[in-house]
């Protein structure tokens, strides 16, 4: 079993339309939780992190369940722009000192006109 | 800032030719990791360092790759001899102690022929 595991899509829906990706970690000592968004053919960059509460930035809401050992993201009124893959990553953090991100394979959205 | 920057943007290679990616950090980062991202498998830690010391390389596929960081502003990504399975992107990440922030160069774009 993959340690973070994501739908991989694609998800094509048209601009406006709300969409929601989930990802799965098998770790329950996890620490840390981010959405990362990679363009095509760039580099991955930080969308989000995820708090226990869940967090809103803007048209975007994060959600964790430590329970079920799941986050989401929830993408409202999807723009053209939003399209990329979305990234899940895991931080395992041990004594105070930062292990690697485990990343999630993606989950590939496209919004349409 | 000018941010993690490697180099090639891409290269094109001969198997059993030796390739030298190059990475530069943001200056101040600590941490230094370099990843290989593939369709197949995704994004996948080969090495890490921290404070110029390589701290976990068990992610390195096999003897052919060696990694180096011989100071704080610099680190090179050695394969040798290449084969046409190494074709895939490298990237290279900084963060610093305290910040779950990782910072993700450009990549190099190998080909293996």
């Amino acid at each position: 079993r993959k340690e973070v595991e994501q739908d991989p899509g694609p998800f094509n829906v048209p601009e406006g339309a709300t969409v929601a990706f989930n990802c799965t970690y098998s770790n329950s000592a996890s620490q840390s939780f981010f959405w990362y968004r990679q363009d095509c053919r760039k580099e991955p960059k930080l969308l989000m992190s995820v708090y226990s509460s869940g967090n809103e930035d803007g048209r975007f809401t994060a959600q964790l369940n430590r329970a079920s050992q799941y986050i989401s993201l929830l993408i409202r009124d999807s723009k053209l722009s939003d399209s990329a893959t979305y990234l899940c990553v895991v931080i395992d953090t041990f004594s105070g000192s930062a292990r690697q991100l485990t990343f999630g394979s993606g989950t590939q959205l496209t919004v349409l006109p | 800032d000018a941010g993690v920057i490697q180099s090639p943007r891409h290269e094109v290679t001969e198997m059993g030719q030796e390739v030298t990616l190059r990475c530069k950090p943001i200056s101040g980062h600590d941490y230094l990791f370099w990843y290989r991202q593939t369709m197949m498998r995704g994004l996948e830690l080969l090495i890490y360092f921290n404070n110029n010391v390589p701290i976990d390389d068990s992610g390195m596929p096999e003897d052919r790759f060696s990694a180096k960081m011989p100071n704080a502003s610099f680190s090179t990504l050695k394969i040798q001899p290449s084969e046409p399975r190494d074709s895939a992107v490298y990237f290279c990440a900084s963060k610093i102690t305290g910040d779950y922030g990782y910072t993700f160069g450009s990549g190099t774009r190998l080909t293996v022929v």
